[in-house]
């Protein structure tokens, strides 16, 4: 079946230690996405890429890196410059084709990042 | 600016219909989605809207108005399975396609 995969779904990081959150997808999308989630919050835009070797900033995007070297992969960077890392970290893929396509994304998991 | 309003709760009793509202003030507003999430889980795409009007999708519909800046999910005959959050977000015209989501409204279904 096709889907997103995030690994790992839960993780903890010790104060000033970077780590890498895995999405991969399988569902041919253009377009993928990373979103993070506090509690009883809305999903707030991190980064986004519309084609490989090719990403945007989003709303929130200090303290956090990405790359898109394949169009399968969309990996996060939580780098210890993000003062406040513990949430609920969502990635997504669509087709894009313009505005249109944004509205359908495809979520995986999640993971859960802990900051000790 | 880009911003969407939705109440933060909503409770209803099983079998009935509720609207969750969401109204958005965005520049270059294209279209609104609308997305489930059950507590610890995945949101999952509900419907679209890009133009004004009603589209329905078995118990679920969607609204859209240009015009009010508005638009709602309709939900009937409610199940308890219905109890999630509930979030509207928006989508803009020109350069790369993102979503903006609102901040959600948590749906409580009652025997």
């Amino acid at each position: 079946d096709g889907g997103i995969t995030q690994s790992p779904k839960y993780l903890f990081r010790k104060e000033g230690q970077n780590v890498t959150l895995s999405c991969e997808q399988n569902l041919n999308h253009d377009a993928m996405y990373w979103y993070r989630q506090d509690p009883g919050q809305g999903l707030r835009l991190i980064y986004y890429s519309q084609i490989v070797n090719d990403f945007q900033k989003g709303d929130i995007a200090e303290g956090y890196s990405v790359s898109r070297e394949k169009k399968e992969s969309f990996p996060l960077t939580v780098t210890s410059a993000q003062k406040n890392p513990t949430a609920f970290y969502l990635c997504a893929s669509s087709i894009a084709k313009g505005a249109s396509g944004a509205n359908v994304l495809t979520f995986g998991a999640g993971s859960r990042l802990t900051v000790l | 600016g880009q911003s969407l309003e939705q109440p933060s709760e909503v409770t209803a009793v099983e079998g009935a219909i509720v609207q969750i509202n969401c109204t958005y003030q965005t520049s270059g507003f294209y279209g609104l989605s609308w997305y489930q999430q059950h507590d610890g889980g995945a949101p999952t795409f509900l419907s679209y809207n890009a133009l004004d009007g009603l589209e329905e999708t078995g118990r679920f519909s969607s609204f859209l108005s240009r015009s009010d800046s508005y638009g709602y999910l309709l939900l009937q005959e409610l199940q308890m399975k219905d109890s999630a959050s509930y979030f509207c977000a928006a989508s803009f015209s020109g350069g790369y396609n993102k979503l903006i989501f609102g901040a959600g409204t948590r749906l409580a279904v009652h025997p």
